[in-house]
């Protein structure tokens, strides 16, 4: 098991333009999520799958943002036609949805990925 | 609304001291809470979960509490040391369970050699 992974890490990109980051899951996890984080602040819920389907969408995610899970296994974020205030780290997460076991709830963080946009 | 917070923002102490976290939150109807540690740059790390029924849990030097009726939490860290020096997280997750979590603003320690 070698942890929730997230690619690329760093993205600095101009305004204006697109980008996706992958996220790839602890293997079974059929519960996965993205957060976004900015500096001094704890992490915003975006969204989160389970299994493939989109089960929560925050109001933070706008229409230039779009997640994807297509198999239930790996996920991607796509931000379009960026902007300054999409610089922030993104997080992702994943965990088993269980209700008999207590380990199962826990919830686990990748690395993030940082977009700075210029 | 859940509204999550954490007090104090910042602290220093000294190695070898015992302290405590605080976190608080608004609205008692939530299926667990869980303590997180985050380097600087890097993702988060779990620390303690906490189930909505149960009062603490404890994992070596950590160990967190939870009242739920009255919307707290504390991490209390016994004989700290440098590299507990981090930004420490607590988030809850709603009695919905969703998944969703909701987290404070962290503490950020500094622990001095």
């Amino acid at each position: 098991d070698t942890g929730v992974s997230q690619n690329p890490r760093h993205k600095i990109t101009k305004r204006g333009q697109n980008v996706t980051f992958r996220c790839d899951p602890i293997s079974e996890h059929n519960r996965l999520y993205w957060y976004r984080q900015t500096l001094g602040q704890g992490p915003e819920f975006l969204t989160y799958f389970q299994n493939e389907a989109q089960l929560e969408k925050s109001r933070l995610l706008s229409d230039r943002f779009s997640a994807e899970r297509p198999k239930g296994s790996f996920s991607t974020l796509e931000i379009q036609r960026t902007e300054q205030g999409d610089s922030a780290m993104y997080l992702c997460a994943s965990s088993i949805r269980s209700g008999f076991l207590s380990s199962g709830n826990t919830i686990y963080f990748g690395e993030g990925s940082w977009l700075t946009v210029v | 609304k859940q509204e999550v917070t954490q007090i104090p923002a910042a602290l220093s102490v000294p190695e070898g001291e015992n302290l405590v976290l605080n976190c608080s939150f608004t609205d008692s109807a939530i299926y667990n809470l869980q303590w997180f540690r985050q380097d600087p740059g890097k993702g988060l790390t779990s620390l303690l979960l906490i189930q909505s029924s149960q009062r603490e849990q404890t994992s070596g030097r950590l160990n967190a509490s939870l009242d739920k009726s009255s919307g707290r939490s504390t991490l209390y860290i016994a004989a700290s040391q440098p590299g507990d020096s981090a930004t420490y997280l607590c988030a809850v997750r709603p009695e919905s369970n969703t998944g969703k979590l909701i987290f404070g603003q962290g503490t950020t320690l500094q622990v001095k050699p």
